[in-house]
């Protein structure tokens, strides 16, 4: 079974519509990220979690909002998507030992 | 601000051939390098990583080379095979903070 799980895989929504994007993890991790991944762009940090009470905006935090419900869980929601917000999302965790990140396989969003 | 460079975009190596990719970062504050290596339809999936206490670590055909006074590392990858096709990011970290900030990618493509 993977360590890091997406739900779902890929996900076609409309403009204006809210939708959520599901990350779990069975890794033990405490640390958990979102990134999203642009052609061109690499992977831009959009939230991260150090443990269940702890949130943080990263560098392209606009128009998107998390949720961490429990150590293994964390959730990203964009509100009212967008075109400009389709792109392949990626869930991470990592490691405080060795400082290494597992990554998720992926939800690739398409927003019409 | 792009905090770390990665040249070049695309890259393509004969089979057997010595693969390259370099990275350069502005933050002296870094000082965790990690490689990350991503097949179509998957997530990334770390490569090899080093700290600037050393210049260079070698596992199997991948060798990251680092210069800490120009504030460049590299990727080097010998006898480059077919499966060996895949995009390539660096990244870089403050170790303790494990935030990774990621380089645009490499596509490498190895052709027999």
């Amino acid at each position: 079974d993977a360590d890091v799980t997406q739900t779902p895989r890929n996900r076609i929504t409309k403009t204006g519509k809210r939708i959520m994007l599901e990350c779990s993890q069975t890794k033990g991790h405490d640390r958990m990220y979102w990134y999203r991944q642009d052609p061109g762009l690499g992977l831009q940090l959009i939230y991260y979690s150090f443990d269940v009470k702890d949130i943080n905006k990263g560098e392209i935090s606009d128009g998107y909002s998390v949720s961490r419900q429990a150590q293994a869980k964390f959730s990203l929601s964009l509100e009212s998507a967008i075109p400009n917000q389709t792109a392949l999302y990626f869930c991470a965790t990592s490691d405080p030992v060795w400082g290494g990140m597992s990554f998720g396989p992926g939800t690739r969003l398409l927003v019409l | 601000q792009q905090q770390v460079k990665q040249s070049p975009q695309s890259l393509i190596v004969q089979k057997g051939g010595i693969s390259i990719i370099n990275c350069a970062y502005e933050n002296t504050a870094f000082d965790y390098f990690p490689w990350y290596q991503q097949f179509p339809g998957k997530g990334p999936a770390l490569l090899i990583a080093i700290r600037p206490d050393v210049s260079e670590k070698k596992e199997g055909r991948f060798t990251i080379s680092f210069n800490k006074s120009a504030k460049q590392f590299s990727l080097h990858i010998m006898d480059s095979q077919p499966g060996d096709s895949a995009t390539y990011f660096c990244a870089a970290s403050d170790f303790g903070n494990e935030k990774l900030t990621f380089g645009t990618g490499t596509r490498l493509t190895i052709i027999p």
